[in-house]
């Protein structure tokens, strides 16, 4: 158990629909990181929080964004969903901003029919 | 842009033997770290080992530890005493200053009883 956690496990909706996947990072970690994983993309960064600023941005569809709230918990907000955004969306911890290795939740498994 | 190449799809080992996983990466930067990570049918990503390129010493965590080469940009890992747990999906990552995990495509290890 990395400590990290990750609701929900699964989600299956219909395209068009907007969904929201929600993220706790470890207890003391202020980054917050997200990261798709599909079949045909391999595993992708999207974006980076730090204690609830935007830090840095991946290959982060304008139809999705994020945000770290104050308790540091984080949200990854799809919307417009197409078949195509199936995929395991991990969340991903860590101490700094800096190089320090990333701690990953379990992820949420999101089908789009 | 970065990029990590894992060029084993699919790798085997017999039980209590070694294996080594390949992994290479192109960088201009100086400053970042590399690790593996692996991936059972759970899915959840597990943290095996890192390294600073900093560090002229190999890293070494139990029956895992890495060959870094950092002139040739290379990153093995090697696996000593090879359990039927050690069977799932390893991820090379490269860290940048950025802070953007950047991964290969993955290694699938089999390992037969």
């Amino acid at each position: 158990d990395s400590g990290v956690t990750q609701t929900p496990k699964h989600l299956i909706t219909a395209t068009g629909q907007r969904v929201t996947l929600r993220c706790s990072p470890r207890s003391g970690d202020l980054s917050v990181y997200w990261y798709q994983q599909s079949l045909d993309q391999g595993l992708q960064f999207l974006i980076q929080y730090y204690n609830g600023e935007e830090r840095a941005k991946g290959n982060i569809l304008e139809r999705f964004s994020a945000q770290q709230f104050p308790d540091l918990h984080s949200e990854l907000n799809l919307s417009s969903l197409e078949l195509g955004d199936s995929a395991l969306y991990f969340c991903a911890s860590s101490a700094g901003q800096g190089l320090d290795e990333q701690f990953f939740g379990p992820g949420t498994r999101l089908t789009v029919l | 842009a970065q990029t990590v190449t894992q060029s084993q799809p699919e790798m085997s080992v017999q039980e209590a033997e070694t294996v080594t996983l390949s992994c290479t990466y192109d960088t201009s930067e100086s400053d970042y770290y590399l690790f593996w990570y692996k991936q059972p049918p759970s899915r959840q990503m597990i943290l095996v080992i890192r390294q600073e390129a900093y560090k002229q010493q190999n890293a070494t965590e139990n029956r895992f530890s890495v060959n870094f080469q950092k002139a040739a940009k290379s990153f093995s890992l090697k696996i000593s005493d090879s359990q039927l747990g050690d069977a799932a999906m390893y991820f090379c990552a490269y860290n940048n200053p950025a802070r953007q995990l950047t991964f290969g495509s993955g290694t699938q290890l089999t390992v037969l009883p």
